[in-house]
């Protein structure tokens, strides 16, 4: 079946513009996260959904960055008035619960260059 | 900030030797994955351990873990060139995941 998609694939933004990153998890996932990975660093965690609901967004780095998921599917990740410091891939992952684990399943990425 | 440390950051074999990656992570898990990750690609999990588990076993992937020293580590055996990638061990944090930096795994052939 289909996996994570995530578009864009690329996105040049020029420093503050505002942009909109887009993922589509798999059909029936609960959980959905979004991650920022800088070049040569594992994944930082910034936002947790379980369905609609957005549990936890402690990892966003500044009020600049919101993500919504309004119908419990498809999410979007928006950053206002992107910085250069914002240049980075953003992941998208989906999750079932089972068994208390969350096994994750990532789409490719969006790498965001900020100009 | 990242939860877990990848040992070490690279590590260039030949086709056919054995890679070992080691992982430290600073607080209590109940489970702890490893993930890998293609250049230019999204992370793919390969295998997770429990806490209450101490070695696991997947194909050519060998997985231990000591929760006394906080610490697991990764032994990919007879490795290959399509081996070569970024893996990242990660645990679980409330409600979230914490990945490490990565060891970066270049496979010659």
């Amino acid at each position: 079946g289909a996996g994570v998609s995530q578009s864009p694939r690329y996105k040049v933004a020029k420093r503050g513009q505002d942009v909109a990153l887009r993922c589509d998890p798999i059909s029936g996932h609960v959980s959905l996260f979004w991650y920022q990975q800088a070049l040569g660093q594992g994944p930082e965690f910034l936002t947790y959904f379980q369905n609609e609901a957005q549990l936890d967004k402690s990892g966003l780095p500044s009020d600049r960055f919101f993500a919504e998921r309004p119908e419990g599917s498809v999410s979007t990740l928006k950053i206002q008035r992107t910085q250069q410091e914002d240049s980075a891939v953003y992941l998208c992952a989906s999750s079932l619960r089972v068994a208390g684990v969350y096994e994750q399943y990532f789409g490719p990425g969006t790498r965001l260059t900020v100009t | 900030s990242q939860q877990g440390e990848e040992d070490p950051q690279a590590l260039s074999i030949q086709e056919g030797e054995n890679a070992t990656m080691n992982c430290s992570y600073k607080t209590s898990i109940n489970n702890l994955q490893w993930y890998r990750q293609n250049s230019g690609r999204g992370l793919v999990h390969l295998i997770l351990i429990r806490s209450n588990e101490r070695e696991k076993h997947s194909g050519r992937l060998r997985v231990t873990l000591d929760t006394s020293k906080k610490s697991s580590s990764l032994l990919i055996t007879a490795s290959r060139a399509a081996d070569t990638a970024s893996y990242f061990c990660a645990t679980e944090f409330g409600n979230d995941m914490r990945f490490g930096a990565g060891t970066r795994l270049t496979v010659k052939p």
